[in-house]
């Protein structure tokens, strides 16, 4: 199948751990994106990258790491620096320029 | 000032009418527009790209105000189906960064 996906799609951690999320696209898009979404709030970019092997910081990227060693994978990392991680986290892909965003499923993280 | 900044709602509309609403945007530099539907708990999705002439795709019309910096969404005949929370999407620079409006809930009722 074609697409994006995020796993895992819920993801429990104690206060303190670090935690990687994954997501990988199969449809050769150069751009990946990582938003935070909570709850009645709009989506907040977190990271992107627009090629291989490189990244720049969103406008939320403290208490946040990410590669990007694969066209095919970005993953996140949410360190223990990261004040309130529990949130809806969402990958995206795009072609870049201005055009849309495709999204993942999603990972909601919680932390206890 | 948010750069993308949307109505929260809800609009509660009747089955069968017709609901538009806006969004406004900050950076006039901005290139690109969507509209965006997210389902509760789902991720988004794309509805439609809003083009300078305006676009119309079945009972969805987008327009774009350039001048008065902002695009609007209006839904005709609405359906139950069309619950959702319709997020406005702005891109402000070359390669395609991605502001979102934290979005406008619609909420069709029988």
């Amino acid at each position: 199948d074609g697409g994006i996906t995020q796993s895992p799609k819920y993801l429990f951690r104690k206060e303190g751990q670090n935690v990687t999320l994954s997501c990988e696209q199969n449809l050769n898009h150069d751009a990946m994106y990582w938003y935070r979404q909570d709850p009645g709030q709009g989506l907040r970019l977190i990271y992107y990258s627009q090629i291989v092997n490189d990244f720049q910081k969103g406008d939320i990227a403290e208490g946040y790491s990410v590669s990007r060693e694969k066209k095919e994978s970005f993953p996140l990392t949410v360190t223990s620096a990261q004040k309130n991680p529990t949130a809806f986290y969402l990958c995206a892909t795009g072609t870049g320029g201005s055009t849309e965003a495709f999204f993942g499923q999603g990972t909601r993280l919680t932390v206890v | 000032r948010k750069e993308v900044e949307q109505d929260p709602g809800p609009f509660n509309v009747p089955e069968g009418a017709t609901v538009a609403f806006n969004c406004t945007y900050s950076n006039s530099a901005s290139q690109s527009f969507f509209w965006y539907r997210q389902d509760c708990r789902k991720e988004p999705k794309l509805l439609m790209s809003v083009y300078s002439s305006g676009n119309e795709d079945g009972r969805f019309t987008a327009q774009l105000n350039r001048a008065s910096q902002y695009i609007s969404l209006l839904i005709r005949d609405s359906k139950l189906s069309d619950s959702a929370t319709y997020l406005c999407v702005v891109t402000s620079d070359s390669w395609g960064k991605l502001q979102f409006g934290a979005g406008t809930q619609v909420v069709v009722t029988p």
